[in-house]
């Protein structure tokens, strides 16, 4: 069964610092994908960057992106110029694009933005 | 507006008391699920479903029961709801498997 662990609860930024936050997955697939979502206050749950595996290159989207690292089973999100709208629940999340397409989410990353 | 809608937003209930989160998207996604978000485990698939009558458990079925009689609606009954059933629950949709997932706004069910 595919695994997804974030293992930072929580990360802490100075506005305008970058920030990076870890995720690695464990699967035998190889034809997937990895999301990172957005959890604000709202609750509401909003895509960040998505990144298909059979793409080396790695996903930009503005002051966000990823280090894809396939071989090691690593799926990092950079945030660049954090912004007090950043502060939030950060989820990594992968999916097989084989018959059993369960969408596995980590557990995790609260961060916090501070002047 | 393209979105993603479930109903209720917020329920308490009771133990053993039947109930139904309706979840309906006018998006004509192929792909729909729900989800349970508990503290400190993040977001866990209790069903999907791929299409139009086929569905599928996810990593936390038990206890759940879901339907895809139409394509734009997906809901999530609980047949006997118990304390442990006490969550905050998301449904979701995509175009397909891969694509991005539009979430609903979520439902707070509390059962005493």
């Amino acid at each position: 069964a595919q695994t997804v662990t974030q293992s930072q609860p929580e990360m802490s930024v100075q506005e305008a610092e970058t920030v990076t936050l870890s995720c690695t997955y464990d699967t035998s697939e190889s034809d997937y994908y990895l999301f990172w979502y957005k959890q604000p206050p709202s609750r509401q749950m909003i895509l960040v960057i998505r990144q298909e595996a059979y793409k080396q290159q790695n996903a930009t989207e503005n002051r966000f992106s990823v280090n894809f690292q396939k071989a090691a089973k690593s799926f990092s999100l950079k945030i660049s110029d954090s912004q007090l709208g950043d502060a939030a629940m950060y989820f990594c999340a992968y999916i097989n694009t084989g018959t059993a397409s369960k969408l596995t989410f980590g557990t995790g990353t609260r961060l916090q933005v501070t002047l | 507006e393209a979105q993603v809608t479930q109903n209720p937003r917020y329920l308490i209930t009771v133990t053993g008391k039947k109930l139904t989160v309706t979840c309906s998207q006018n998006m004509n996604h192929e792909y729909m699920s729900w989800y349970r978000q508990d503290p400190g485990l993040g977001l866990r698939q209790i069903y999907y479903s791929m299409n139009v009558e086929v569905t599928d458990k996810g990593d936390v079925p038990e206890g759940y029961k879901v339907s895809r009689k139409e394509k734009r609606n997906f809901p999530l009954i609980l047949e006997s709801p118990s304390p442990n059933q006490t969550s905050l629950y998301f449904c979701a949709s995509s175009f397909s498997v891969g694509s991005e997932q539009y979430f609903g706004p979520g439902t707070r069910l509390t059962v005493t």
